[in-house]
């Protein structure tokens, strides 16, 4: 069974588009998250939430919406896409956000905008 | 000046040899991860630790807490430990990551 899995795993798309990408983990965590990988493979945290409730908003763009229906899926839904949000997003959950806990991450979405 | 600094940031060595991939950061922390990314894109935790050492069969983590250091070693390589291997540090609820190790074994 997939613990994280992301939809869809590839997405070509044109620039002024709006998209989403879809998340789910079933290993009962209660923290989710949103990171992206630009094409240097440097990695950065975008949004972070706890029981559906947001806790880290890391200066992204309004253009990205995340949203947490249940405690199991986090969605990114992204407006008017730029060139720029060419990039990998990672979703990733953990236990809970207020201790250490490993973080398991899902197989990723490559996101390319023409 | 990122937070989290790694070193080497590539590094190719034969079947066999010692490995070993040094991070450092200049933030206090509750944490540190070691990351592994597969050519396929995957990514994976092998050790969180916040102090002392861990060991998972060929892999060792070290951290020390004072100089704000840590080190990855891997025993034995193999061609199958070729990946991109990224450290992260954990405070304040959340991940701040290296820029990453590319690791590539020749047979």
């Amino acid at each position: 069974d997939t613990a994280v899995s992301q939809t869809p795993k590839y997405l070509v798309t044109q620039m002024g588009n709006d998209k989403s990408i879809k998340c789910e983990q079933n290993l009962g965590h209660d923290t989710m998250y949103w990171y992206k990988q630009d094409s240097k493979k440097f990695l950065k945290i975008m949004f972070s939430y706890n029981n559906k409730e947001l806790i880290i908003n890391e200066t992204v763009p309004n253009r990205f919406s995340p949203k947490s229906p249940d405690k199991a899926h986090l969605n990114l839904h992204i407006n008017s896409l730029e060139l720029g949000d060419s990039a990998v997003y990672f979703c990733a959950s953990s236990r809970n956000s207020g201790m250490t806990y490993e973080q398991y991450f899902g197989p990723g979405t490559r996101l390319t905008v023409t | 000046k990122n937070e989290v600094e790694q070193s080497p940031q590539n590094l190719t060595a034969q079947e066999g040899e010692f490995i070993t991939i040094n991070c450092s950061y200049s933030v206090g922390i509750s944490a540190l991860h070691w990351l592994q990314q597969h050519p396929g894109g995957g990514i994976v935790s092998l050790f969180m630790l916040s102090s002392g050492k861990k060991k998972h069969g060929r892999l060792i983590a070290t951290i020390n807490i004072q100089e704000k250091h840590s080190s990855l070693h891997i025993t034995a390589s193999h061609p199958r430990d070729s990946a991109v291997y990224i450290c992260a540090v954990q405070g304040a609820q959340k991940l701040v990551f290296g820029q990453g190790t590319r690791l590539t074994i020749n047979p």
